[in-house]
């Protein structure tokens, strides 16, 4: 079985520029997260799919972060523009339903 | 706010003992509790899960679950070298949104 698969896998970007991050789920799995990583700390949720609605994106930083899941399957994650304090990595993970989460590599974002 | 708590170590034990990881967790209402090893650089890789309260063995990893104190405990048997990474804790309620604790640091040395 295929795991969660994310692009890219590095990115290093200049404040105020914008990125965007791709994630495909595991086939199956209605639900997927995004979540955020700052070195040091652990996973802080960013969003919830369910299939391709929202369910919790209560700790999205709206003004500048926006994500959508198209057709309930891939999704990406889009910052713009982006600042110094969003260099961490950002980890995309599908679900089957009960909350077990299973982790794509993630992609390490530096802004400089 | 929900919040899981945890000692973030490091946590060193020579190679061949138990290593004990320990979480607390806030939410009563809480359901399922998950622990995920997470080598440095790398993203969080899931080991065991359990949802009722008491002990569940797989290989090496035992989980123990106590909702009265509010607390989960991953023991590792026969610690190996390999193990050496971070622990997260993470906890889900009705919504199936696992909150995450910042994870012990665990260190196996020979």
């Amino acid at each position: 079985e295929a795991g969660v698969a994310q692009s890219p896998r590095y990115k290093i970007i200049e404040k105020r520029q914008s990125v965007a991050f791709w994630c495909n789920p595991i086939s199956g799995h209605a639900t997927l997260y995004w979540y955020q990583q700052i070195l040091g700390q652990g996973p802080k949720l960013l969003i919830q799919f369910q299939n391709n609605g929202v369910v919790d994106d209560s700790q999205l930083p709206k003004d500048r972060f926006s994500a959508e899941r198209l057709k309930g399957v891939d999704s990406t994650l889009k910052i713009q523009p982006a600042e110094l304090g969003d260099s961490a990595m950002y980890l995309c993970a599908s679900s089957p339903g009960e909350g077990e989460a299973f982790f794509g590599q993630g992609t390490r974002l530096t802004v400089v | 706010q929900k919040e899981v708590e945890q000692n973030s170590g490091p946590l060193s034990v020579p190679e061949g003992a138990i290593a004990s990881l320990n979480c607390t967790y806030s939410d009563r209402g809480s359901q399922s509790f998950f622990w995920y090893r997470q080598y440095s650089g790398k993203s969080p890789e899931l080991i065991m899960f359990i949802y009722s309260n008491g002990d569940k063995e797989d290989g090496r990893f035992t989980a123990q679950l106590n909702k009265a104190s509010q607390y989960v405990s991953l023991l590792i048997r026969d610690s190996q070298p390999s193990d050496s990474a971070t622990y997260l804790c993470a906890v889900t309620g009705g919504s199936y949104i696992p909150t995450f604790g910042r994870g012990t640091s665990l260190i196996v040395h020979p």
